[in-house]
């Protein structure tokens, strides 16, 4: 298997400009979740789906900020209008089932100028 | 709410050192404990999870264990190698799929 795959690796994008974020998990795995990374805060989880039903999005920062999964392959964390002090890095993270290893992807480096 | 702290932030030691990695967490109702590694601009690397009825894993040079009661779990390094460089995360997991992540211990191991 790839593992879990995410695009872009990398975006710069100008404040007040959408931002859409991409995530593929690991085939057959049940739950994703979505993470931020920064210096000062650690990763945090943002949000987090089970059988592509959003379970707990009380770590979304705003409501500048929404999730999607729309099938059991593909998720999206989509930011509109972004701001600087969404620079950060995302991560995605799937699990076969609740209780076991979470497999990370790569990660989308976020630069909002 | 789950807090999870490492200690030290970060840590150099010379090749060829046994070392331990420490995490502690505030509410001992856990589901698991998991360690993670992260190499710098990668993601997390899952190295070992422990459910809260277990006490130690291991794999190869690596051992974790668990003390659910004290909130505390430490990982141990045998033999470190300069490969062995990278940051270290716990994570805990409570009643529901949510991992808290400590901020991390930074490993240098000088050749």
């Amino acid at each position: 298997d790839a593992g879990v795959i995410q695009s872009p690796r990398h975006e710069v994008t100008e404040m007040g400009q959408e931002v859409t974020l991409r995530c593929k998990p690991i085939s057959g795995h049940n739950s994703l979740f979505w993470y931020r990374q920064t210096m000062m805060r650690g990763l945090e989880l943002l949000i987090y789906f089970n059988n592509n039903v959003p379970i707990d999005d009380s770590g979304m920062p705003e409501d500048r900020f929404s999730a999607k999964m729309p099938n059991a392959s593909f998720s999206t964390l989509k930011i509109q209008p972004s701001e600087p002090r969404d620079s950060a890095v995302y991560f995605c993270a799937s699990v076969e089932h609740a209780g076991h290893e979470q497999y990370f992807g790569p990660g989308t480096r976020l630069t909002v100028t | 709410k789950q807090e999870v702290t490492q200690i030290p932030a970060a840590l150099s030691v010379p090749e060829g050192e046994n070392l331990v990695l420490n995490c502690s967490f505030t509410d001992s109702a856990i589901y698991n404990l998991q360690w993670f590694r992260q190499d710098p601009g990668k993601g997390l690397t899952s190295l070992l999870l422990i459910q809260s009825s277990q006490r130690e894993q291991t794999s190869g040079r690596l051992n974790a264990s668990l003390d659910k009661s004290s909130g505390r779990s430490t990982l141990y390094i045998a033999a470190s190698q300069p490969g062995d460089s990278a940051t270290y995360l716990c994570a805990s997991q409570g009643g529901s799929e949510k991992l808290v992540f400590g901020k991390g211990t930074k490993l240098t191991v000088n050749p």
